[in-house]
């Protein structure tokens, strides 16, 4: 049974570019959420997709935007990169209706220059 | 809004306890408890929900006090695998659906040999 899977692992960028990071949720799951992890901080929520449609948001600007596919995974797109936005980003998928805990993938580590 | 863990950092010997709080300014629904080590993505231990029991397997077990907003999370006999950072993941409402989840602050745990 896959795990949640993300990808690239690693990826470098320089300010003002774009970047999309992708994930494929835990087999039978049917939600996804987005997290950025900066250095020695906890997770922050980014947004929340349940049948392609974006269910919750998080205090994040509308440089970020994501989309799910009707096979459950996900992309994040971050438009005009600042510095900032280099950070850990943690995709987590779970079950919307059952009382149950995020299972999270191995995140992608984004460098902004 | 973020729950408060405490303490912040704690080296243990091998074979020592540990207690970690977390501490939240909102009503709960479930206290989600997960352990980080350096690099990685986020594990999960246990989820505590509103109205339930203590939950525990192996050496690590947690409560949660719905009066207080508080749970805590206990590792026995500490391992040298044990070391990582602590973190609690919060839904403050469910509303029957799964919700984003708000991490506290972190507790950087050390077992040393």
């Amino acid at each position: 049974d896959a795990g949640v899977t993300q990808s690239p692992t690693h990826l470098i960028k320089t300010r003002g570019q774009q970047v999309t990071l992708r994930c494929s949720p835990k087999s039978g799951h049917d939600t996804v959420s987005w997290y950025q992890q900066a250095l020695g901080q906890g997770p922050q929520f980014i947004f929340q997709y349940y049948e392609e449609e974006e269910r919750q948001r998080g205090n994040f600007p509308d440089r970020f935007s994501g989309h799910q596919f009707p096979n459950y995974s996900s992309e994040l797109n971050v438009n005009a990169l600042l510095l900032g936005d280099s950070a850990l980003y943690l995709c987590a998928s779970s079950l919307l209706l059952v009382q149950e805990t995020q299972y999270f993938g191995p995140g992608t580590r984004l460098l902004v220059l | 809004q973020q729950p408060v863990q405490s303490p912040q950092a704690v080296i243990l010997r091998e074979g020592e306890d540990a207690v970690i709080n977390c501490s939240s300014s909102k009503a709960l629904y479930s206290v989600h408890w997960y352990r980080q080590k350096h690099g990685e993505a986020p594990v999960f231990l246990m989820i505590l929900l509103k109205g339930g029991e203590q939950k525990g397997h192996d050496k690590i077990s947690a409560s949660f006090n719905e009066k207080k907003q508080q749970s805590s999370l206990y590792l026995t006999a500490s391992q040298l695998s044990y070391s990582g950072t602590y973190f609690c993941g919060t839904e403050i409402l469910r509303g029957g659906a799964t919700n984003k989840l708000i991490f506290g602050t972190g507790t950087l745990l050390a077992v040393q040999p």
